[in-house]
């Protein structure tokens, strides 16, 4: 079993609608995070998240220790946040356990 | 800042060649990462660095990959002879401190045949 389980694998979704990709993790962690390739394969560091929520514009984060669970909504999804959107519980040192990745396609 | 850099950004070569990687983390940044980034196994950590000083290597895959940090702006990662299934994107990160938000370079794209 993965450290790091992402759902769904690959998501689409028109326009306009409100997408949610979900995270379970099985480690202990000191935070995590959630990173956005885009598919010319640069990687964007979003959100680092070790309690409760985080927004920023139309994405929000938020992790329920407890649970181990952590999701990423979109809000008013648009073509450009197309993407791979990648799921990475980090230790005390720093190091990044990844998912998967969740692979994101908002058709117009 | 220009952020991560790193070099070359695509390298062809041929089986038992040696590569050499190289990033500029950001400057100011006291924690550096390679990672690698294959179809079949997605990111995964190969070693990382504090303060120039690795720290955990448990992730590169065998003796043929060695990475250095001789100062606080430039880091190598090499292969040693390279084989086809090193083939994958390589990507150097850096962070202000340990468990800090961690900052991506381009990623240098390999392709072993």
């Amino acid at each position: 079993k993965n450290e790091v389980e992402q759902s769904p694998q690959n998501l689409t979704a028109q326009e306009g609608e409100f997408i949610t990709i979900n995270c379970s993790y099985s480690v202990g962690i000191s935070a995590l995070h959630w990173l956005q390739q885009h598919p010319g394969g640069g990687i964007v560091s979003l959100f680092m998240l070790s309690s409760g929520k985080k927004k920023h514009g139309r994405l929000i984060a938020t992790i329920n220790i407890q649970e181990k669970h952590s999701s990423l909504h979109i809000t008013a999804s648009h073509p450009r946040d197309s993407a791979v959107y990648i799921c990475a519980v980090g230790g005390s040192q720093g190091n990044l356990i990844f998912g998967k990745g969740t692979k994101l396609s908002v058709k117009p | 800042d220009a952020g991560v850099i790193q070099s070359p950004r695509h390298e062809v070569t041929e089986m038992g060649q040696e590569v050499t990687l190289r990033c500029k983390p950001i400057s100011g940044h006291n924690s550096l990462f390679w990672y690698r980034q294959t179809m079949m196994r997605g990111l995964e950590l190969l070693i990382y660095f504090n303060n120039n000083v690795p720290i955990d290597d448990s992730g590169m895959p065998e003796d043929r990959f060695s990475a250095k940090m001789p100062n606080a702006s430039f880091s190598t990662l090499k292969i040693q002879p390279s084989e086809p299934r090193d083939s994958a994107v390589y990507f150097c990160a850096s962070s202000m401190g340990q468990g800090q938000t961690q900052y991506f370079g381009p990623g240098t794209r390999l392709l072993v045949l």
